[in-house]
């Protein structure tokens, strides 16, 4: 098993693109997080969809949107890039059916910087 | 909404000594979890131990244990005959169940961990 990935690794934009990263699982797990981490603030949430076909806010989420695409796939868009979207990204899948665990298993994160 | 504390922004601690890494917390849920996540500097997030707000024993995974004082609104973690592979940072982190514990997790900052020869 792949665990979660995430693509790409590191991206570079320039103020005002657009991107989206993307996240996928393999563990079958019913819910699916973006978090983001800036230096001295640990990890944020941004979005969260609980179960495929359903999305939620979480305490950052201005300047993206997200996308359920089935339940092994949940993207993060940026539509209009901004230097304070500089972070490290981090995507997380929790919650096998049947199973009472709520350990979250995080992907590799992926390392934006907005120019 | 929930909050969590760490107090030590860093630490150092000798090899083999037992460090307790402290947390702090504030919820208004009757029924959550607790975690907490080692980060080394490759910077991936890896799971270390679960406590939930009802277990009547505290959590243990090996050379670490959870120490939670719910009164307290406490959840130390407790590393046992630290290694020079311990250095990492390591943050607490908490999600409300009362909703099937499928909400974010709400991190603290963190404390950067340094094991010395």
């Amino acid at each position: 098993n792949a665990g979660v990935t995430q693509t790409p690794k590191f991206q570079v934009l320039k103020t005002g693109q657009s991107m989206t990263l993307q996240c996928a699982q393999d563990m079958n797990h019913n819910s699916m997080y973006w978090y983001r981490q800036d230096p001295g603030m640990g990890l944020r949430l941004i979005y969260y969809s609980a179960s495929e076909g359903t999305t939620d806010k979480g305490e950052v989420p201005n300047g993206y949107n997200v996308s359920r695409l089935n339940k092994r796939e949940f993207s993060l868009r940026l539509e209009s890039a901004a230097p304070s979207q500089t972070s490290v990204y981090f995507c997380a899948s929790s919650g096998q059916p049947g199973e009472f665990s709520y350990e979250q298993y995080f992907g590799p994160g992926t390392r934006l910087t907005v120019t | 909404a929930q909050k969590i504390t760490q107090t030590q922004p860093g630490m150092f601690v000798q090899e083999k000594e037992a460090v307790t890494l402290d947390c702090t917390y504030d919820t208004s849920d009757p029924s959550y979890g607790l975690f907490w996540y080692k980060q080394p500097s490759s910077g991936e997030m890896i799971f270390l131990i679960y406590q939930g707000s009802y277990d009547q024993q505290n959590a243990t995974e090996g050379r670490y244990s959870l120490n939670f004082q719910k009164a307290r609104k406490s959840a130390n973690l407790v590393i046992s005959a630290s290694q020079l592979g311990d250095s990492a940072m390591y943050f607490c982190a908490m999600i409300p169940l009362t909703g099937g514990g499928a909400d974010g997790l709400t991190f603290g900052k963190g404390t950067h961990l340094i094991i010395q020869p």
